[in-house]
């Protein structure tokens, strides 16, 4: 199987730009997917594809790559942006299964 | 509109076989391409993806716990069920129920259900 390595913790200062990363093999080959969690709630999908944001999705979330690396930006981070993240691949051993990483929980001061 | 929601029960004892069903509506898996996942969460809060069913009848685990899980469909009734059998208090976690796309270049989870937490204790 392969891995996702995330940071565990950002912070950044309220309307500022932050940039939360993710590491793995699989993100050489494939993009990966971001999403955002609120205590008790599910996982929503916020970035998803080459940088395609779903319906209802704030323009200053916006997802790049290179090599082995995926970014999710946040520019402009608002105090609701405060929440965990997660990045999703594929597992590169078996296309079909899916990975996730471990998670980077965003403070907004 | 998509929605997934997880039924089963909220305490299952060690050794026990838990049953899980997700029940969707807004897509059918008998479409060409659709899939669904569950994945679950740890109270220390890491998301595991476990397994996959295709609109084609393909099924795919997780390589650490395929001995152990099964996951089927009813077409007519838009459900996905997943038994996990021999539970542990280790597999305390909220399970979720996902609409999946595996793409080309990209494999992502588009709605979610609400989660069901499941506790293993005796």
């Amino acid at each position: 199987s392969s891995e996702l390595t995330q940071d565990p913790a950002v912070s950044v200062a309220l309307g500022q730009t932050v940039r939360i990363t993710c590491q793995g093999d699989s993100l050489r080959r494939n993009y990966a997917s971001w999403y955002q969690q609120k205590p008790g709630q599910a996982p929503l999908l916020v970035i998803y594809g080459k940088n395609n944001r779903p319906s209802g999705i704030p323009a200053r979330f916006s997802g790049s790559s290179s090599g082995n690396t995926a970014s999710l930006t946040i520019t402009g981070a608002q105090a609701e942006d405060e929440s965990d993240y997660y990045c999703n691949s594929r597992d590169i051993s078996s296309s079909h299964r899916g990975i996730f990483g471990g998670g980077t929980k965003l403070t907004v001061l | 509109q998509v929605t997934l929601r997880e039924s089963g029960p909220a305490l299952v004892k060690p050794t026990q076989t838990l049953t899980l069903t997700c029940t969707f509506s807004g897509f059918s898996l008998s479409t060409s391409g659709m899939c669904v996942s569950w994945i679950r969460q740890s109270p220390e809060k890491a998301l595991e993806w476990l397994a996959r069913i295709d609109w084609n009848d393909d099924k795919y685990y997780s390589t650490s716990l395929e001995t152990s899980l099964t996951i089927s469909k009813d077409t007519s009734k838009n459900q996905v069920v997943l038994t996990m059998t021999n539970m542990d208090p280790v597999d305390t976690a909220t399970y979720y129920c996902a609409r999946t796309w595996d793409l080309p270049l990209s494999y992502y989870f588009d709605y979610w259900g609400r989660g069901i937490l499941v506790t293993v204790s005796s």
